[in-house]
């Protein structure tokens, strides 16, 4: 079985501060990765992803991830957030051999403050 | 970029009646649709799988009866609620896979729609 756990349900901080999202995943079999995010009442929009080759993934909107196999963590990091970053982040797992189904972690709420 | 659009966006319904939700791929084709459940503050629970031409295959827990998953086209699939009841109301995404280019590892998600029950 794969489960995917996001350690912070929810993360407040204050704008231009740096930000990191904590996710972990247990798997027995080779794993993709993946970060959305999820604005109110909206479906949800690929921040980046790991399939394989380099370990630090750069996304969209200045978001970057790196995978630790040996720690099985998929963390996401921006150096200086926005307000306009305010919103659910969910970090999400596809095994290698479960064709396109996704994992979901429950989510962390990103709230960023003046 | 592709593009998934779900419709409706909202929708209220009386106890006992059935809704229908479509999810279209605008500008590629899917032979795979996904579609999920999203309870408030929660995560998105897989329901069931769709592929374009055969029957949804449904996630242990889901009934197949009570959510009709229909995909009768590569770019369209629809979910159904039927004799829905206050407990169904939730916020519903469904997702679709490219069906060129191999695995991309990306699905494209529609904007959701949220059913409420009265």
């Amino acid at each position: 079985a794969q489960s995917v756990t996001q350690l912070d349900s929810q993360v407040p901080v204050f704008e231009e501060a740096p930000v990191e999202l904590r996710c972990n995943y247990s798997s027995s079999v080779s794993v993709y990765l993946f970060w959305y995010v999820q604005y109110p009442n909206q479906g949800l929009q690929l921040l980046l992803k790991y399939l394989s080759g380099s370990t630090l993934v750069k996304g969209i909107n200045g978001f970057e991830a790196e995978f630790n196999k040996s720690q099985t963590s998929f963390h996401l990091r921006k150096p200086s957030v926005h307000i306009s970053d305010t919103a659910e982040y969910f970090c999400a797992v596809r095994k290698e051999t479960s064709g396109s189904r996704l994992t979901f972690g429950e989510g962390t709420q990103l709230t960023v403050n003046p | 970029g592709a593009v998934v659009s779900q419709h409706p966006s909202w929708v209220i319904c009386k106890s006992g009646t059935s809704v229908k939700i479509e999810c279209r791929s605008l500008d590629f084709q899917a032979t795979t649709m996904f579609w999920y459940r999203q309870f408030p503050k929660q995560s998105l629970m897989l329901m069931a799988t769709s592929n374009e031409g055969s029957k949804a295959t449904y996630e242990q827990g889901v009934e197949k009866d009570k959510f009709l998953i229909n995909h009768a086209s590569l770019t369209l699939s629809t979910l159904t609620v039927t004799s829905a009841h206050p407990e169904d109301s939730s916020f519903y995404i469904c997702s679709a896979k490219r069906r060129a280019g191999g695995f991309t590892g990306e699905l494209f998600f529609g904007e959701g729609s949220r059913l409420t029950v009265l």
